[in-house]
C-alpha cells in the first residue's frame, strides 16, 4: 500500500531534550516536506527536500533541523525543543514539488 | 513572499445548504491545489487547477480557478454530513492557506 508513515504519532518531551520525528514514503516520491499545523495557521512548511542530499528552509525553520540521505526517509530533528514547537507535524512527499502532495497520519508533539 | 489568503476561517451549514470557500493570492499562482482534512486526520488531495478559468467537477464539488489565476474557490451543492472538515487550497510555490473549517447540522 502506497503510504506515508510517521513516527511516533504522539509526544510528551520536555524542553531541551532533543528528539526526532521520523518520515518514510514507499512510493519512490522525490519531494518530501515537513509542515506544522497550528489552529488559526493552517499548515506552514518547515523544510521541504527536492532530493537525496537536497533540502532548503521552508516559512518557519527556526529550531528545526533535517536531513535527506535516502530518497525514503525524511527524518525532522528537535536539537533543543521549546514550548513554542508543541504542534500538529505532518510529513508529505509528491513525485514532484508541483505534484499532489501524499501526507503521513501527523505527530502530535508536546514540549514541557 | 507570497501569500495565500483563505476566507471563511469557519462556516456552519444546515444539511442540504450549499457550501463556499475562497483562497486569494497577493501574486500570480502557477497552479492551486485543494486538499481536504477530516477532523483528527490528515489533509487529503481533491484536486489541482492549472489553466487560467479552470472549472473542475468531482461529483458535489466545483472548483474554479481565477482568469488571471490569483483566486481559486471550492463549491459544495447540499451540503451532507460527510463534508465536514477543513478544505485548504495550496497554492505554488506550495503555501497553505489557513483553511476553512466546514461544521454540517443534519
Amino acid at each position: 500500500e502506497a503510504q506515508v508513515t510517521q513516527n511516533p504519532r504522539y509526544l510528551i518531551t520536555v524542553t531541551g531534550k532533543k528528539l526526532t520525528v521520523t518520515c518514510s514514503q514507499n512510493m519512490n516520491h522525490e519531494y518530501m516536506s515537513w509542515y506544522r499545523q497550528d489552529p488559526g495557521l493552517g499548515l506552514r512548511q518547515i523544510y521541504y527536500s527536492m532530493n537525496v542530499e537536497v533540502t532548503d528552509k521552508g516559512d518557519v525553520p527556526e529550531g528545526y533541523k533535517v536531513s535527506r540521505k535516502e530518497k525514503r526517509n525524511f527524518p525532522l530533528i528537535l536539537e533543543s525543543p521549546s514550548p513554542n514547537q508543541t504542534s500538529l507535524y505532518f510529513c508529505a512527499s509528491s513525485f514532484r514539488s508541483y505534484n499532489e502532495q501524499f501526507f503521513g497520519p501527523g505527530t502530535r508533539l508536546t514540549v514541557l | 513572499g507570497q501569500q495565500v489568503m483563505q476566507i471563511p476561517q469557519y462556516q456552519h451549514v444546515q444539511e442540504g445548504e450549499d457550501f463556499t470557500t475562497y483562497c486569494n493570492s497577493s501574486t500570480t499562482l502557477s497552479n492551486i491545489q485543494w486538499y481536504k482534512q477530516r477532523p483528527g486526520g490528515h489533509p487529503v488531495f481533491l484536486i489541482q487547477l492549472v489553466k487560467s478559468g479552470e472549472v473542475k467537477k468531482q461529483k458535489r464539488l466545483t472548483f474554479q480557478f481565477g482568469e488571471a489565476k490569483k483566486n481559486s474557490s471550492l463549491h459544495i451543492t447540499a451540503t451532507q454530513t460527510t463534508d465536514v472538515g477543513t478544505y485548504f487550497c495550496a497554492g505554488r510555490p506550495l503555501r497553505f492557506g489557513a483553511g476553512t473549517r466546514l461544521t454540517v447540522k443534519p
